[in-house]
């Protein structure tokens, strides 16, 4: 079946330690994004990829790094210089339409999710 | 101000009853708006999608867009239990990014 896989579902890091979330998909998408999801906050962009060898910073891209050295691969690696990162972080992926908006209908196909918690 | 204002909820209804839940937002160059559902510790998935004003059914589902006011709805009708799960409205621009509400949490009561 295609769609988005994310791994591990649940994570737990102790403070300093750099952790990397993985996000793989089989639907041929272009884009790819991460996520972050707080309670009583709406989804916060923290990088998004258009295409291979390419990213850009979202709205809190701080302490945040990410790869797309493939295009059903958009690892994200929370760094120990984010300073509250338990969160809830959610990949979601795309058909790139051109000039790099979104496709007609603005639809992201997400993943299930990564819960990490600092202990 | 937030580019999206949503009731955070908890919304509790009885099962059979019309739901009505609601975003406001202050961007006029917003022109696509839709609704995700997303089930307790799950992705959101795209429900409703409505591009400028009016409305669109899909089912026991119907979106409303208002731009004059900068407002829009998701109603859905007959509710069941299986429609419990947090609701969040979305939209953009021409740019490159979607601009998400906070959710609002339902519950449909048997």
């Amino acid at each position: 079946d295609g769609g988005i896989t994310q791994s591990p579902k649940y994570l737990f890091r102790k403070e300093g330690q750099n952790v990397t979330l993985s996000c793989e998909q089989n639907l041929n998408h272009d884009a790819m994004y991460w996520y972050r999801q707080d309670p009583g906050q709406g989804l916060r962009l923290i990088y998004y990829s258009q295409i291979v060898n390419d990213f850009q910073k979202g709205d809190i891209a701080e302490g945040y790094s990410v790869s797309r050295e493939k295009k059903e691969s958009f690892p994200l690696t929370v760094t120990s210089a984010q300073k509250n990162p338990t969160a809830f972080y959610l990949c979601a992926s795309s058909i790139r339409a051109s000039g790099g908006t979104f496709a007609n209908t603005g639809e992201l196909f997400f993943g299930e999710g990564s819960r990490l918690t600092v202990l | 101000q937030k580019e999206v204002e949503q009731d955070p909820g908890p919304l509790s209804v009885p099962e059979g009853a019309i739901v009505s839940l609601n975003c406001t937002y202050s961007n006029s160059a917003f022109q696509y708006f839709m609704w995700y559902r997303q089930y307790s510790r799950k992705g959101p998935e795209l429900l409703m999608y409505t591009y400028s004003s009016g409305n669109k059914e899909d089912g026991r589902f119907t979106a409303q867009v208002d731009k004059s006011s900068k407002y829009i709805s998701l109603f859905i009708r007959d509710s069941q239990p299986s429609d419990s799960a947090t609701y969040l409205c979305a939209m953009s621009g021409r740019a490159n990014n979607l601009f998400f509400g906070t959710g609002t949490r339902l519950t449909v009561i048997p």
